[in-house]
């Protein structure tokens, strides 16, 4: 298996401009998880969900942002428009089981900078 | 809410033993993870501990005491690699899993 795929790696993008970013569970994974990581904050969970569906968004900051799971495979994290305060890496991850008993496979990150 | 201590950093020297400490507070809980990020990495899962005790993987060990709300990482024949920040997971009420700050581990010749 891959793992958990993430994409882009890096993104510049200008202050305003709208942002997406893209994430490929590990099949069979019924739970994904979005979060985001900076050096004040540390790991900050955004949203997951549960076999597609939207469980637990307490955790995204504003309107500005959004994440969709079309379906079992594909998942995206958009921020629109971005601010420089949303600089930042962010992660999906994936598990078997909600709980996080058999642990999280984290995707390698995608770091933002917003200018 | 879900809350978690531990120390920001360690220090220790290759081949010695280490560990981390980690204090929750949470209402409801499942479980303790363990993961370890290095530098420009993602976090790895190490290990999760639902019961008290210890739980050993290796040279890595974990402990838990539900009833003092703590738990501590344990790294035995400590080596250079191991050099990276370590985070602690608490999963609470609804199966919400909050991460602790990380603590980074510097192993010294």
């Amino acid at each position: 298996d891959a793992g958990v795929i993430q994409s882009p790696r890096h993104e510049v993008t200008e202050m305003g401009q709208e942002v997406t970013l893209r994430c490929k569970p590990i099949s069979g994974h019924d739970y994904l998880f979005w979060y985001r990581q900076t050096m004040m904050r540390g790991l900050e969970l955004l949203i997951y969900f549960n076999n597609n569906v939207p469980i637990d968004d307490s955790g995204m900051p504003e309107d500005r942002f959004s994440a969709k799971m079309p379906n079992a495979s594909f998942s995206t994290l958009k921020i629109q428009p971005s601010e420089p305060r949303d600089s930042a890496v962010y992660f999906c991850a994936s598990s078997l089981v909600g709980t996080g008993t058999h642990g999280y496979t984290f995707g390698s990150g995608t770091r933002l900078t917003v200018v | 809410g879900q809350s978690l201590e531990q120390p920001s950093e360690v220090t220790a020297v290759e081949g010695a033993i280490v560990q981390i400490n980690c204090t929750y507070q949470t209402s409801g809980f499942y479980g303790l993870s363990w993961y370890q990020q290095h530098d420009g990495g993602a976090p790895t899962f190490l290990s999760y501990n639902a019961l008290d005790g210890l739980e050993e993987t290796g040279r890595f060990s974990s402990f838990l005491s539900r009833s003092d709300s703590y738990g501590y990482l344990l790294l035995q024949e400590l080596q250079m690699k191991d050099s990276a920040s370590y985070f602690c997971a608490v999963t609470g009420g609804y199966q919400k899993v909050t991460f602790g700050t990380g603590t980074k581990l510097q192993v010294i010749p």
